[in-house]
């Protein structure tokens, strides 16, 4: 029962380098959500996807992307890392829209960007 | 910006005490959220009460909620050493839609 997994744990990149995180679940659940989380706060939340071919932008969404590849996976893409992108970022996913059902989330994707 | 606000920012206890955080918000909710996270790890879901809620339980959790002050609090009794973690209130905001809006934590120590 492996839940919401994301690949990979841990990333050093430089000013300017692109990546893309991966977030995968096996719940068969219809929304995903992209988090990041800094020292001293609570998560914000980057893009989310309601159900399979639809993402919207979150309170944070300037110098991120995302794909909602299938019902299973939502990747995020930074296309140009910023120092100020340095984070942990937390995929997460829900039955159905976040209103009344509980959100699970990855283990984190601990990102730095020199 | 944060809808929640957790009150203490961080508590530390001895094994077999109760630990008591406060959440504040400011706008008109659907409900309120509770997670853990434990250190290195993602958060875990640990009780939903909904606005027409003013008290839920589950196993050595109390939540309650008074909507008129905007005010969510959360009781762990009888806690033990693995109940050290960061605690998280979240928010789904009527004019929000869908999304959870997460306050910045309580860190709470249980000191065997």
């Amino acid at each position: 029962n492996a839940g919401v997994t994301q690949t990979p744990k841990f990333q050093v990149l430089k000013t300017g380098q692109s990546m893309t995180l991966q977030c995968a679940q096996d719940m068969n659940h219809n929304s995903m959500y992209w988090y990041r989380q800094d020292p001293g706060m609570g998560l914000r939340l980057i893009y989310y996807s309601a159900s399979e071919g639809t993402t919207d932008k979150g309170e944070v969404p300037n110098g991120y992307n995302v794909s909602r590849l299938n019902k299973r996976e939502f990747s995020l893409r930074l296309e140009s890392a910023a120092p100020s992108q340095t984070s942990v970022y937390f995929c997460a996913s829900s039955e159905l829209g976040g209103v009344s059902q509980p959100q699970h989330f990855g283990d984190g994707t601990r990102l730095s960007i020199l | 910006s944060q809808q929640g606000e957790e009150d203490p920012q961080a508590l530390s206890i001895q094994e077999g005490e109760n630990a008591t955080m406060n959440c504040s918000y400011k706008t008109s909710i659907n409900n309120l959220q509770w997670y853990r996270q434990n250190s290195g790890r993602g958060l875990v879901h640990l009780i939903l009460i909904r606005s027409n809620e003013r008290e839920k339980h589950s196993g050595r959790l109390r939540v309650t909620l008074d909507t008129s002050k905007k005010s969510s609090s959360l009781l762990i009794t009888a806690s033990r050493a693995a109940d050290t973690a960061s605690y998280f209130c979240a928010t789904v905001d009527k004019a929000a839609g869908n999304k959870l809006t997460f306050g910045g934590g309580t860190r709470v120590l249980v000191k065997p």
